[in-house]
């Protein structure tokens, strides 16, 4: 399966500042990647499908001015949540998709997001 | 949203089969059935995934009943390291990408 890095693991800031977290599919070139996150004992809320060259979709209830999602290249999507807050402290998770019947996703070790 | 149902919980004793039910009782005929499972604090790892027909592979096996409405994940011989929470997800088709839903997953403990 496609292999999925994440940067950083871990990422403490303060209120009102933005982090940008990114996603890189190391041997995959992906079309389509997504942004998950997960709050504690918590299933994983999918928030935005990510298309390379294009602009992202948003999941009902995700405001697309906060968590600003990037797909430049083939191989790199970045999620910014702009001006964070302590409820925007969760575990953020990207995946890729891989072509074909199979349509697979490979998931990022996620990034952990703490705001003070 | 999830399209699928499973149990919270589940305990399983080392060197057994553990099986893990799901009922997906609303999906589509061309909708695929995938399992990943999640360790703490670690981001999910695909297990299997399949469409009508029976499937297996190094880490399971997945048996689908055959009106599609119910599946189950079997780990042929439980070790404590696949103590995990599983998903159960059925792929939704869509002209942006073809997205998963989560549901809440079953949390599996093999015990010792």
């Amino acid at each position: 399966g496609a292999v999925v890095s994440q940067h950083p693991s871990r990422v403490i800031c303060k209120s009102g500042t933005s982090v940008k977290i990114e996603c890189r599919s190391l041997d995959f070139q992906a079309t389509t990647m997504f942004w998950y996150r997960q709050f504690p004992k918590q299933s994983l809320m999918l928030m935005a499908t990510s298309n390379e060259g294009s602009k992202a979709t948003y999941e009902q209830g995700v405001e697309k001015d906060k968590f600003l999602i990037n797909h430049a290249s083939l191989t790199l999507s970045t999620l910014t949540v702009t001006s964070a807050h302590p409820e925007d402290s969760s575990f953020y998770i990207c995946s890729v998709k891989t072509s074909g019947w199979t349509d697979t996703q490979y998931f990022g070790p996620g990034t952990r997001l703490t705001v003070l | 949203d999830a399209k699928t149902t499973q149990p919270p919980s589940m305990d399983c004793a080392e060197g057994r089969a553990a099986n893990l039910p799901c009922n997906h009782s609303t999906i589509s005929g061309n909708e695929y059935v995938y399992w990943y499972r999640q360790i703490h604090s670690q981001g999910p790892q695909y297990i299997i995934h399949g469409l009508k027909n029976n499937e297996t592979n190094e880490m399971a096996s997945l048996i689908i009943t055959e009106d599609r409405k119910s599946s189950t994940l079997i780990l042929p011989h439980a070790t404590l390291r696949d103590t995990a929470v599983y998903y159960c997800i059925v792929r939704v088709a869509s002209n942006t990408g073809n997205q998963f839903y989560f549901g809440t997953g079953t949390s599996l403990t093999v015990i010792p």
